[in-house]
């Protein structure tokens, strides 16, 4: 059974970098897509962006510019960072596994809140 | 970007009736790359439905996902108890994937 573990701060301080990391156990990281998808306190989801295990990556538009997804296949992890966080980047976040061409996001992780506050 | 519209935003039901919940793409979606989750408070989401109307591994017969192009719908035979959540369609046909703003179930 795959299992996904968000980790990393849960308060950030605005302006400043969210790194979060997702570890995959229970499986190979490899020959799947994965993926980033965030949650606003009671609103509802927003794609982030996923990577291949080979390095590939595609990101939300309107995101982009801020936004790094990066896997480390040694150690079965896929990390996040999002860039001059503000306010607006407070949101619960989920790494999730991405059958691109089958079953969309099937496993997920509990959920990491993260709160951008001074 | 596919924009994904669901309707109703709420639906109020009593434990045994059908539940059929809408969500509309602004364009085709590709292959009909299309799924639909569960979200219950304080919890991830739950895959249910894939690729339109194929069940995710556990997923009780009661749920039944149909539909193509840019018209699909998530029907709920009978309600149970467990099954009052929020329920988000998400298309990812399209290189950017996107998500429904969801539809509330609740208790009648």
């Amino acid at each position: 059974q795959v299992q996904l573990q968000e980790s990393g701060p849960g308060l950030v301080k605005p302006s400043e970098t969210l790194s979060l990391t997702c570890t995959v156990s229970g499986g190979s990281i490899k020959n799947y897509y994965w993926s980033w998808i965030r949650q606003p306190p009671g609103k509802g989801l927003e794609w982030i962006g996923y990577i291949h295990y080979s390095g590939s990556t595609n990101y939300n538009p309107f995101l982009k510019s801020r936004i790094s997804i990066s896997v480390d296949t040694s150690r079965n992890q896929f990390s996040l960072k999002v860039s001059s966080v503000t306010a607006a980047d407070t949101a619960v976040y989920y790494c999730a596994r991405f059958d691109y061409y089958g079953s969309g996001s099937d496993y997920w992780g509990q959920g990491t809140l993260v709160t951008v506050s001074s | 970007e596919i924009v994904l519209t669901q309707s109703p935003g709420t639906l109020s039901l009593s434990p045994g009736e059908r539940a059929t919940l809408s969500c509309r793409a602004s364009q085709s979606v590709t292959s009909n790359y299309l799924a639909w989750y569960q979200q219950k408070p304080g919890q991830a989401p739950r895959l249910l439905i894939y690729v339109a109307s194929s069940r995710a591994t556990g997923i009780p017969d009661r749920f039944s996902g149909s539909g193509s192009g840019t018209d699909f719908t998530l029907t709920i035979s009978r309600l149970e108890p467990e099954d009052f959540a929020v329920y988000y369609c998400q298309q990812y046909g399209n290189s950017e994937v996107t998500f429904g703003p969801g539809t509330k179930v609740d208790i009648k």
